[in-house]
């Protein structure tokens, strides 16, 4: 049962232009929400997160939106930049379980074409 | 660099052997988390460890089993292994028990032959 969802496996953009990732959800106990990067032959990078009593959170060139009646969250980046390419993990926890333990989607690997 | 410390980067071994994969948490940080990436998947929880105490439980096998010792360092047990346990395998640590932004370590490839 795959409670997070990222059905895109890959997408690609110019230089310059946006980014917008998708992810969706169907456990209605999460709460809490994040944005994973991860490069080859590295660990994933905490990016960006969001809690479910917000539907906007930016950080300079990164932007998370979250719509919960849809069970929906989107990154988006803006200006892309190549350095960007990498694999972005969508994850989510519920606070009711008390742990840390975070639920990821598959995957979408960002290509940036400079 | 996270601060996470993971050994070895690379393992090679023999179907129906047995593993130990070492992690080193973050000065400071309590939890230990373990989560199974196989090819083209999603990172899989396996379990949690926070101060010493296992927290939460994943999709774990039986055949696997992890502890974290005193010092908060902690080793990852994978028994009997099969082809299908080839994957990589990360440990990532927080402050909390709670703290969701873990932060994680480069990762063990294990390859099962």
């Amino acid at each position: 049962d795959q409670q997070v969802k990222q059905n895109s496996p890959s997408l690609s953009v110019q230089e310059g232009r946006i980014s917008i990732l998708n992810c969706d959800y169907t456990n209605s106990m999460f709460d809490y929400f994040l944005w994973y990067k991860k490069y080859p032959a590295e660990g994933p990078t905490f990016l960006i997160s969001i809690s479910s009593i917000k539907d906007k959170n930016e950080d300079g060139r990164f932007t998370v939106f979250l719509n919960k009646s849809a069970k929906h969250l989107s990154l988006h980046i803006v200006p892309s930049q190549p350095g960007d390419s990498a694999v972005y993990f969508c994850a989510a926890s519920a606070g009711s379980s008390n742990t840390g333990k975070l639920i990821f989607g598959q995957g979408t690997t960002l290509q940036v074409k400079p | 660099d996270s601060g996470v410390t993971q050994t070895p980067k690379h393992l090679i071994t023999a179907t129906g052997q047995r593993v130990t994969l070492r992690c080193s948490p973050r000065s400071g940080d309590l939890s230990v988390y373990w989560y199974q990436q196989s090819l083209d998947q999603g990172l899989q929880f396996l379990i949690q460890y926070y101060n010493g105490e296992e927290r939460a439980k994943g999709n774990i096998l039986e055949r696997f089993s992890a502890q974290q010792f005193p010092d908060l360092h902690s080793e990852l047990n994978l028994s009997s292994l099969e082809l299908g346990d080839s994957a990589l395998y990360f440990c990532a640590s927080s402050a909390t028990g709670i703290s969701t932004e873990a932060f994680f370590g480069q990762g063990t490839r294990l390859t099962v032959v």
